[in-house]
């Protein structure tokens, strides 16, 4: 059963902490996304990675870290200097760039307090 | 000029109607325009997709419109149904060499309600 599985489903954190999200996916896709999504304000990229070891910043990398050592993980650390941490956070993956199909996962939703 | 500014916020249309969702974009730049449907506590799906080489792609009960000139492309869902009951986001990216990174910009999304 291919698919892409993020992990917990809900977290929940104290402010200062940094929290790392789990993204893994055994579909052999080569690149990974991860997404900001706030109500009103669509899906917004975090950071992204084409290949093994190699992730550039999309356009709010700010307060956020990835790693990308397995070709199957790409998790997602949001540190302590994301000054507005809580959200809905989703990773996605593709074959290939586009116009392949982004595949996402079921989401992380994150609180921070 | 990276935006993609999408509309309405949200629709309410009744069992077989035609719901309309709008999508305007700034950067010529731009040859990719997907749309993706999301269901609550899921994560968005790929609808469908057209290039700007044509005005109207369809699937089923859903077409895309483009027009170039204006710089707009909508989603129209014909015989809507209460299982349309979704999220939809409008998009938008470039294929060309090295822009293309696979980076998605996302308008700001329209809940859509089908009334049964």
């Amino acid at each position: 059963d291919g698919g892409i599985t993020q992990s917990p489903k809900y977290l929940f954190r104290k402010e200062g902490q940094n929290v790392t999200l789990s993204c893994e996916q055994n579909l052999n896709h080569d690149a990974m996304y991860w997404y900001r999504q706030d109500p009103g304000q669509g899906l917004r990229l975090i950071y992204y990675s084409q290949i093994v070891n190699d992730f550039q910043k999309g356009d709010i990398a700010e307060g956020y870290s990835v790693s990308r050592e397995k070709k199957e993980s790409f998790p997602l650390t949001v540190t302590s200097a994301q000054k507005n941490p809580t959200a809905f956070y989703l990773c996605a993956s593709s074959p290939r760039p586009l116009p392949y199909e982004q595949y996402f996962g079921p989401g992380t939703r994150l609180t921070v307090t | 000029q990276q935006q993609v500014k999408q509309s309405p916020q949200s629709l309410i249309v009744q069992k077989g109607g035609i719901s309309i969702i709008n999508c305007a974009y700034e950067n010529t730049a731009f040859d990719y325009f997907p749309w993706y449907q999301q269901f609550p506590g899921k994560g968005p799906a790929l609808l469908i997709a057209i290039r700007p080489d044509v005005s109207e792609k369809k699937e089923g009960r859903f077409t895309i419109s483009f027009n170039k000139s204006a710089k707009q492309f909508s989603l129209h869902i014909m015989d809507s149904q209460p299982g349309d009951s979704a999220t939809y986001f409008c998009a938008a990216s470039m294929l060309r060499g090295s822009s293309n990174t696979g980076k998605l910009i996302f308008g700001q999304g329209t809940t859509l309600q089908v009334k049964p």
